[in-house]
């Protein structure tokens, strides 16, 4: 049961347009959502989260939205530059339960190829 | 400030032996989770510690095991390895656990059964 979905396996855009990774999620209880990007044999590195209190929250050229009724997530890089280029994770925890520490539920990952 | 330090990087084991791996958090720390990436299941969590308690668990088998030190470090064990047990590991540490706030990812240990 994959409780979070990224469905697109690979990206590719140029440099300088809009890159939009896509995340949904099944598990109603999750209410804070991360996003991470990896590069091979390193341990992912935090790019931005947000709440389900909240639609949407900006860090300067990483922006992600959140539609709680569609339980989907989407990851903005505006705009993309080739530093960018790795593997991006969606992921999502009950940041309230009681049962659930430590434990974020990951999606399989989106390789975004960003071309000068 | 120090990340997230884990040990050994790179590992290679034979079926059905055992392995520790070893994970130093960022100093203030005190929750420290474990997790498994493999090409076929992706990131899957382990288990959590929180001043040498285990607070929460994935669904692994029993051989895999874990324990928590009173500074905060963290082992996890695999006993009995099986081939599919070859994966990278990756700690993350985080001040207080509420899951995925503040967490940081060390690089992890790449382990290979053969």
């Amino acid at each position: 049961d994959q409780q979070v979905k990224q469905n697109s396996p690979s990206l590719s855009v140029q440099e300088g347009r809009i890159s939009i990774l896509n995340c949904d999620y099944t598990n109603s209880m999750f209410d804070y959502f991360l996003w991470y990007k990896k590069y091979p044999a390193e341990g992912p590195t935090f790019l931005i989260s947000i709440s389900s209190i909240k639609d949407k929250n900006e860090d300067g050229r990483f922006t992600v939205f959140l539609n709680k009724s569609a339980k989907h997530l989407s990851l903005h890089i505006v705009p993309s530059q080739p530093g960018d280029s790795a593997v991006y994770f969606c992921a999502a925890s009950q940041y309230a339960g009681g049962t659930s520490y430590g434990k974020l539920t990951f999606g399989q990952g989106t390789i975004l190829t960003v071309h000068p | 400030k120090a990340g997230v330090t884990q040990t050994p990087r790179y590992l290679i084991k034979t079926r059905g032996q055992q392995v520790t791996l070893s994970c130093s958090p960022i100093s203030g720390h005190r929750s420290v989770s474990w997790y498994q990436q493999t090409p076929g299941q992706g990131l899957q969590f382990l288990f959590e510690y929180f001043s040498e308690t285990q607070r929460n668990k994935g669904n692994f088998p029993g051989r895999f095991s874990g324990r928590q030190f009173s500074n905060s470090r963290s082992e996890m064990n695999v006993s009995t390895l099986e081939l599919g047990d070859s994966a990278l590991y990756l700690c993350a540490s985080s001040r207080t656990g509420p899951s995925g706030y503040g967490y940081t990812f060390g690089s992890g240990t790449r382990l290979t059964v053969v």
